[in-house]
């Protein structure tokens, strides 16, 4: 079992829609959660953290945590073709001070 | 510097050589990572600096991949005897001390033909 799962996609939304991005991950005592998107050919950038339990917001973007479930999602709302790229979902695992990667999520969105 | 500087951003050697490559920090990021990443594939550890030492090196693939870093600034990742599998973007991120996410640099790829 990978230590954090994520569908590869692609995931395809209409413009306007709300894209849905999921990650699980292994670690139960796993503390910190990250979402990085990750456009063709660049190198991932910081859009979401989150530490608690429930849903903490930020503009357009919403993650969502439930850590008895070992769940971590990423709402993107009125979706852009800028949105278009691979999410990755890092964790900090117990004990551990570096992040551990998803493979990520391909997000399309069609104009 | 205003981001983590990675160098160079290409570099194609023939099987066998030896490279290094180069990040220099966020300044004042005593925390460096190193990653590596293939084709279409995700994240792949290598080691964590805290400051000059690296209490976490358990991703390095071979002990042909070994990493520096000097005076809690810049970093030297380097690969001997390079393979054809070494073939990967090569990450560096830094973060301070007290906020677990990172800042990554644009990368090095890395080709050996």
């Amino acid at each position: 079992q990978k230590e954090v799962e994520q569908n590869s996609g692609p995931l395809s939304v209409p413009e306007g829609a709300i894209a849905s991005l999921n990650c699980t991950y292994s670690d139960r005592g796993s503390q910190s959660f990250f979402w990085y998107r990750q456009y063709s050919g660049k190198s991932p950038e910081l859009i979401m953290s989150i530490y608690s339990n429930g849903d903490k917001e930020d503009g357009r973007f919403t993650a969502q945590l439930n850590k008895a479930s070992q769940y971590v999602s990423l709402l993107i709302r009125d979706s852009q073709p800028s949105d278009s790229a691979t999410y990755l979902c890092a964790v900090k695992n117990t004990g551990r001070r570096a992040l551990t990667f998803g493979s990520g999520t391909r997000l399309q969105v069609q104009p | 510097g205003a981001g983590v500087s990675q160098s160079p951003s290409n570099k194609v050697t023939e099987k066998g050589k030896d490279v290094e490559l180069r990040c220099d920090p966020i300044s004042g990021h005593t925390a460096l990572y190193w990653y590596r990443q293939s084709l279409g594939q995700g994240l792949e550890f290598l080691i964590y600096f805290q400051g000059n030492s690296a209490p976490d090196k358990s991703g390095l693939p071979s002990d042909r991949f070994s990493a520096e870093r000097t005076g809690g600034s810049v970093s030297t990742l380097t690969i001997q005897r390079t393979q054809q599998e070494d073939s990967a973007v090569y990450l560096c991120a830094s973060s301070s001390d007290n906020n677990y996410g990172y800042t990554f640099g644009s990368g090095t790829r890395l080709t050996v033909v």
